[in-house]
């Protein structure tokens, strides 16, 4: 099985700051990783595909970035709506496996 | 609007059985590969089953292989889960999802295994 690996599992920021939340696979997933964010309570929301193509709905001040086994997901000018729970999750083979989550503090 | 609706959650003792339903709307559902993933109470999202778009091919999760069947009705658009032998850490909330690399996700259904 794939393991997904994501750090920080936790961060605090400040409005408008810029973060980066990494994602490390055990084995190449090539560019089959999504990225979703969660708030409390609600199901999860697809933000990123293929690395780092962005769903239609996501604002363009998020980002992903990488290849094979490293990945990030870049968050700029974050504000109080952007705190969240944050999943990596790659779909290159089964067992499709998410990483652990980072949860985003403001 | 592409939407998916979980339904079918409850309580249910440990050894019991559960069926999920999934109604999907506003896209081509026989198209696409359709997923089942699940989130324990405070921890994090774990993949279930998936579906595939082709229709020939099942995957599970090794916590529920032998236990749990996916399978779809392409003509009512609905994803189903059946749940046998649930066991307390069956518990969670379970939200279908759209494709493999889960692009449309339901509201969630809530399932508690406990006596």
């Amino acid at each position: 099985d794939i393991q997904m690996t994501q750090s920080p599992s936790s961060l605090f920021a400040s409005v408008g700051d810029r973060v980066t939340i990494t994602c490390r696979a055990s084995q190449n997933v090539s560019i089959y990783l999504a990225w979703f964010q969660q708030n409390p309570g609600r199901a999860p929301k697809s933000l990123i595909f293929g690395a780092s193509s962005l769903r239609s709905w996501v604002p363009s001040k998020f980002s992903g970035s990488g290849s094979a086994t490293d990945f990030t997901l870049t968050i700029n000018d974050l504000q109080p709506e952007d705190s969240a729970t944050y999943y990596c999750q790659q779909y290159k083979n089964y067992p499709l496996t998410f990483g652990g989550g980072t949860k985003v503090e403001i | 609007e592409e939407q998916l609706l979980e339904s079918g959650g409850g309580l249910v003792q440990p050894g019991g059985s559960l069926r999920l339903s999934c109604a999907a709307s506003g896209f081509m559902f026989s198209n696409y590969a359709m997923s089942w993933v699940r989130q324990a109470p405070g921890k994090g999202l774990e993949w279930v089953s998936t579906f595939s778009r082709s229709g020939d091919k099942t995957y599970y999760a090794d916590s529920v292989k032998g236990r749990f069947t996916i399978s779809r009705d392409n003509s009512k658009s609905t994803l189903y889960l059946q749940m046998n032998l649930l066991r307390a850490d069956d518990t969670a909330i379970y939200y279908c999802a759209k494709g493999s690399d889960a692009y449309i996700w339901g509201p969630g259904t809530t399932v508690t295994v406990s006596s």
